[in-house]
């Protein structure tokens, strides 16, 4: 069974820093991962899909990576700003026929003004 | 194009009745996946649907069941409603259920 884990849980940094947010999963068997942001009361926003034949993806001041061996995916944010502040989520879609999607936990970021 | 599109947006209902949840997924999108959000459980599974057969189910009772029809519209419906089924109910559709989820804006369900 496929379990997902973000830490930390929660993260508050000053504004313009860059930072790194982790997702740790237990089966290495994954077809892709995708991250995600959420703010209060909303639905999911997507931010990146990793495929698991790829290394990394980026979008503007997002990258982020994948190492299937490790079983660990990071998000990296640049220049933080204000309005980064939200939950961010990952997600892991298992290989191997119609596999459902296992969510993390959720890293909560506050950036401060 | 439009998005994902959830009705109704917010629901209260009393413990015992049942509630049936609708979710309209981007155009030529023909998989829709069910998610529940909780404080406590996070977002967890409940079912996908593709070309209107379920191709994959999650961990809930059987008083969670869901449909697609030919359109790629879905439902969920939810029986004798239970205190502990309040909760964020979000719908997700993709291209053909594997790749990239877009995620609607969610249903709030409250159960007194």
């Amino acid at each position: 069974k496929q379990e997902v884990t973000q830490i930390p849980a929660a993260l508050s940094v000053p504004e313009g820093e860059n930072l790194v947010l982790n997702c740790s999963f237990t089966d290495s068997a994954i077809y892709n991962l995708q991250w995600f942001r959420q703010d209060p009361g909303k639905g999911l926003t997507s931010l990146l899909l990793i495929q698991s034949s790829q290394r990394e993806q980026t979008s503007g001041r997002l990258n982020a990576s994948l190492d299937k061996s490790s079983g660990r995916s990071t998000l990296y944010i640049a220049a933080s700003q204000p309005g980064d502040s939200a939950t961010y989520l990952c997600a892991v879609r298992g290989s191997g026929g119609y596999q459902k999607v296992t969510f993390g936990t959720g890293t909560k970021l506050q950036v401060i003004p | 194009k439009a998005g994902v599109t959830q009705t109704p947006r917010y629901l209260i209902k009393t413990r015992g009745q049942q509630v049936t949840l609708s979710c309209s997924p981007i155009s030529g999108h023909r998989s829709v996946s069910w998610y529940q959000q909780t404080p406590g459980q996070g977002l967890q599974f409940l079912f996908e649907y593709f070309s209107e057969t379920q191709r994959n189910k999650g961990n809930f009772p059987g008083r969670f069941s869901g449909r697609q029809f030919s359109n790629s519209r879905s439902e969920m419906n939810v029986s004798t409603l239970e205190l502990g089924d309040s909760a964020l109910y979000l719908c997700a559709s993709s291209g053909d259920g594997y790749n990239e989820q877009f995620f609607g804006p969610g249903t709030r369900l409250t159960v007194l």
